[in-house]
């Protein structure tokens, strides 16, 4: 158990919908990362927040879009889904930039 | 820009044979390297990392690898392999300063053959 939670496990939803992944990081950490992991693409880093603020973007679409709230907890939000956008989305979080990243268990999304 | 290449798509063994899993990174400068595991259904954990120093590197679940700059390489080993060792091997590259993302090869998954 990394100690990074992430809900729900599983999510399937229809094309055009809109869909909110959340993620818990380790007690501590103030990094959060998104990935995205599907067949064609491997894993793909899509955002990075440190302390509530962005800190980088990956090949992040534009209709995905990500927060980190005050209490270090982030979601990410999907819109707009295509069938492409069926994949594992993955949360990992760090201490700080540049050290270890703990990954959570992630989220499938099929999206049908 | 960092790129990390896993050569082997599937790597079968036996069980209680030597394994070795190959990576290759292109960076410009030292880099920070890493090999992630994933086991079915499960998140990405660790291996082991090298960031500098020593470029033999010890790892969880007796895995080790060595860092070889001058063939750009990251080769992760085990010298007796258990059935439980079946899983998607990750190779990691990451660079210092900046906002540190790291960038994932496509992955090696291990078969295990009793």
């Amino acid at each position: 158990d990394s100690g990074v939670t992430q809900t729900p496990k599983h999510l399937i939803t229809a094309t055009g919908q809109r869909v909110t992944l959340r993620c818990s990081p380790r007690s501590g950490d103030l990094s959060v990362y998104w990935y995205q992991q599907s067949l064609d693409q491997g894993l793909q880093f899509l955002i990075q927040y440190y302390n509530g603020e962005e800190r980088a973007k990956g090949n992040i679409l534009e209709r995905f879009s990500a927060q980190q709230f005050p209490d270090l907890h982030s979601e990410l939000n999907l819109s707009s889904l295509e069938l492409g956008d069926s994949a594992l989305y993955f949360c990992a979080s760090s201490a700080g930039v540049g050290n270890e990243q703990f990954f959570g268990p992630g989220t499938r999304l099929t999206v049908l | 820009a960092q790129s990390v290449t896993q050569p082997d798509i599937h790597i079968t063994v036996s069980e209680g044979a030597s394994l070795e899993l190959r990576c290759n990174y292109s960076y410009g400068a030292t880099p920070y390297l890493f090999w992630y595991v994933q086991s079915p259904g499960q998140g990405l954990q660790l291996l082991l990392k090298y960031f500098s120093g020593d470029t033999l590197v010890q790892g969880i679940k007796g895995f080790e690898a060595e860092f070889k700059r001058s063939q750009s390489s990251f080769n992760l080993r085990k010298p007796s392999v258990h059935w439980s060792d079946a899983a998607e091997y990750f190779c990691a590259v990451g660079a210092e300063g900046g906002s540190y993302i790291p960038t994932f090869g496509r992955g090696t998954s291990l078969i295990v053959h009793p």
